[in-house]
């Protein structure tokens, strides 16, 4: 089974500049979460996509959003960039429909940097 | 107080021995546990879940739950230098079907030849 994959690997932006972030999760999973790590802040939460709906949200501005179509594919994107968005953004796949006992399982990440 | 709370390390064990991870948690309610190492630029793996207290073994790793004392951990027995990672302990709360896990700060272990 094909494990969660990202693209790009890697980007490099401009303050003010917008990106967007791409996730196919594993084949069969419905859930796809968005996470952020940085080394001051470690992994902390953005989103939840399940089915096409934004289950779960975490504490981050407007301009992190994120959408999943109907083949469970999911998309991030980040507005306006600035420095402090510098990351790695993990997507992590999961069936979705186990509740607080699914695992999760991460792809390979995008490693952004905002000049 | 943070909602998950990981001793940072590094932690030192030699080739052979136990290490042992702790991990606490504030929210009285969590219900779901699981524990992912990660390589030095690589992305989260998971090793171990667990839901009820007590052990659960899986070849060299051992998670153990205690939800009275809200602690969780990880023993590696037969510590391997290829064991060396930052291990995160990570939480999922209860509240329907959402899944958003918690993680702590990571332990990061070396393990010497």
């Amino acid at each position: 089974k094909a494990g969660v994959t990202q693209t790009p690997r890697y980007l490099i932006k401009t303050r003010g500049q917008q990106v967007t972030l791409s996730c196919s999760p594993i084949s069969g999973h419905r859930s796809v979460s968005w996470y952020q790590q940085t080394p001051g802040q470690g992994l902390q939460f953005l989103f939840e996509y399940f089915s096409e709906t934004q289950r779960n949200k975490g504490n981050f501005p407007g301009r992190f959003s994120g959408r999943q179509f109907s083949n469970s594919r999911s998309e991030m994107n980040v507005s306006t960039l600035e420095l402090g968005d510098s990351a790695l953004y993990l997507c992590a796949s999961s069936s979705g429909t186990g509740g607080a006992w699914d695992e999760q399982f991460f792809g390979p990440g995008t490693r952004l940097t905002v000049l | 107080q943070k909602e998950v709370e990981q001793n940072s390390g590094p932690l030192s064990v030699p080739e052979g021995a136990i290490a042992s991870l702790n991990c606490t948690y504030s929210d009285r309610v969590s219900q779901s546990f699981f524990w992912y190492r990660q390589y030095s630029g690589k992305s989260p793996e998971l090793i171990m879940s667990i839901y009820s207290n007590g052990d659960k073994e899986d070849g060299r790793f051992t998670a153990q739950l205690n939800k009275a004392s809200q602690y969780v951990s990880l023993l590696i027995r037969d510590s391997q230098p290829s064991d060396s990672a930052t291990y995160l302990c990570a939480v999922n709360r209860v509240g329907g079907a959402t899944n958003k896990l918690i993680f702590g700060t990571g332990t990061l272990l070396a393990v010497q030849p």
